[in-house]
């Protein structure tokens, strides 16, 4: 059965550096999202992306975040200077068509110190 | 901004039980609404998705209805057991997937 996948499954970063959380998101589907979960909070929506663009965004992606599509496969979210507060599991998703089924990652877990 | 709300928030039964999770949301103008279930670290699953024209969709022990007129959805298991034990949430999508804080639910043997 199709997955997304996420790499890496745990990162354990300083404060100030940059991260990079790639997804490979099922490979029919044309809608991707970032999602991302505080320990022990709901599960927040970062950020949406179709056609090559960032189709919505939440209050909580602000200039830290970025996404990126670089190739017909990978699907990046970039965090560009983590703070303590970025420490979550953040989760890649994936829909086939805008009404379909959400699909997700297994989530990768950020650490920061 | 649509708000999504799940209750109970924990919930502990002995196997067997039939059991209803209710979820509510403020903003009826929804795509669909889908339920998903958590296992403690994991992913999400997904149990059902019921598009925006219909009223419930059915999947083995699970049931799920949707009103969206008044803001309501219930995903309904029968005959629960030990394994159904997880976090199961509720998401609405109208323009992005808003979830619930999610129901914990434990099935004691």
């Amino acid at each position: 059965e199709p997955e997304v996948t996420q790499t890496p499954s745990h990162q354990v970063t300083q404060m100030g550096q940059e991260v990079i959380l790639r997804c490979v998101p099922i490979s029919n589907h044309l809608y991707f999202y970032w999602y991302r979960q505080i320990l022990g909070q709901k599960v927040e929506f970062l950020v949406s992306f179709y056609n090559n663009e960032i189709s919505e965004k939440s209050e909580i992606f602000d200039d830290q975040f970025s996404v990126e599509r670089p190739d017909g496969s990978n699907f990046t979210l970039k965090i560009r200077s983590t703070k303590l507060e970025d420490s979550a599991m953040y989760f890649c998703a994936s829909i086939g068509t805008r009404d379909g089924e959400l699909f997700f990652g297994e989530g990768s877990r950020l650490t920061v110190l | 901004k649509q708000e999504v709300t799940q209750i109970p928030a924990a919930l502990s039964v002995p196997e067997g039980e039939n059991l209803v999770l209710n979820c509510s949301f403020t903003d009826s103008a929804i795509y669909n609404l889908q339920w998903f279930r958590q296992d403690p670290g994991k992913g999400l699953t997904s149990l059902l998705l019921i598009q925006s024209s219909q009223r419930e969709q059915t999947s083995g022990r699970l049931n799920a209805s949707l009103d969206k007129s008044s803001g309501r959805s219930t995903l309904y298991i029968a005959a629960s057991q030990p394994g159904d034990s997880a976090t199961y949430l509720c998401a609405v999508d109208n323009n992005d997937m808003r979830f619930g804080a999610g129901t914990r639910l434990t099935v004691k043997p």
